[in-house]
């Protein structure tokens, strides 16, 4: 199957700094790549829809701010963590889908992000 | 909105016994049906999907799932489990129609333990 790359898979950072995490589809082009945030125990929660040259849409409750989102070309998105604080310490993962895969979605391995 | 439930949190079962995994999700109008597998330190990897046709959908590893529609279910079955099996896993549904990456709505998932 496809396959989707992100990295770092795990970053501990200090409290007030930015962490960028990438996403990258290894061979395919995704027109739209998602965020995804995961609780301990909980389910995925979307973050946001990135769709390639254009500004990601946001889901309800998710700072635009806080969450910069950026997918400059279709095998790249980035998700920048701004003054990253110990509440944003989670397991984020990114996952995309090509305009040829009929909806199914290939998902990154996460990103363990731990705020100190 | 759509929404998913999975009503088994933990599942616990013995080598070689049949496991069945309920999903429901709400939503009167078309949907696709996914179930995604994580195993332990890994990324999610899709196991089966429904988009339409035949309503039993067969899988990966010995999985086949079963849409019912009167029912708004989209059950997970497995005749004989392995101690391999052992992972999370999550039920997801997107609005059909198909031929675009649509965002997924995760159930919070079942964490099934298989034990030797």
């Amino acid at each position: 199957g496809a396959v989707v790359s992100q990295h770092p898979s795990r970053v501990i950072c200090k409290s007030g700094t930015s962490v960028k995490i990438e996403c990258r589809s290894l061979d395919f082009q995704a027109t739209t790549m998602f965020w995804y945030r995961q609780f301990p125990k909980q389910s995925l929660m979307l973050m946001a829809t990135s769709n390639e040259g254009s500004k990601a849409t946001y889901e309800q409750g998710v700072e635009k701010d806080k969450f910069l989102i950026n997918h400059a070309s279709l095998t790249l998105s980035t998700l920048t963590v701004t003054s990253a604080h110990p509440e944003d310490s989670s397991f984020y993962i990114c996952s995309a889908g090509g305009s040829g895969a009929k909806n199914i979605q290939y998902f990154g391995a996460g990103t363990r992000l731990s705020v100190l | 909105a759509q929404s998913v439930s999975q009503h088994n949190h933990h599942v616990i079962l013995s080598e070689a016994a049949s496991l069945e995994l309920g999903c429901n999700y709400s939503y009167g109008g078309t949907v696709n049906l996914f179930w995604y597998v994580q195993y332990p330190g890994q990324h999610l990897q899709l196991l089966l999907k429904y988009f339409s046709g035949d309503p039993l959908v067969k899988g990966i590893k010995g999985f086949e799932a079963e849409f019912i529609k009167s029912k708004f279910s989209f059950n997970l079955r497995k005749p004989s489990v392995q101690w391999s099996d052992t992972a999370e896993y999550f039920c997801a549904v997107n609005i059909a129609p198909s031929g675009s990456a649509r965002q997924l709505t995760f159930g919070s998932g079942t964490q099934l333990t298989v034990l030797p």
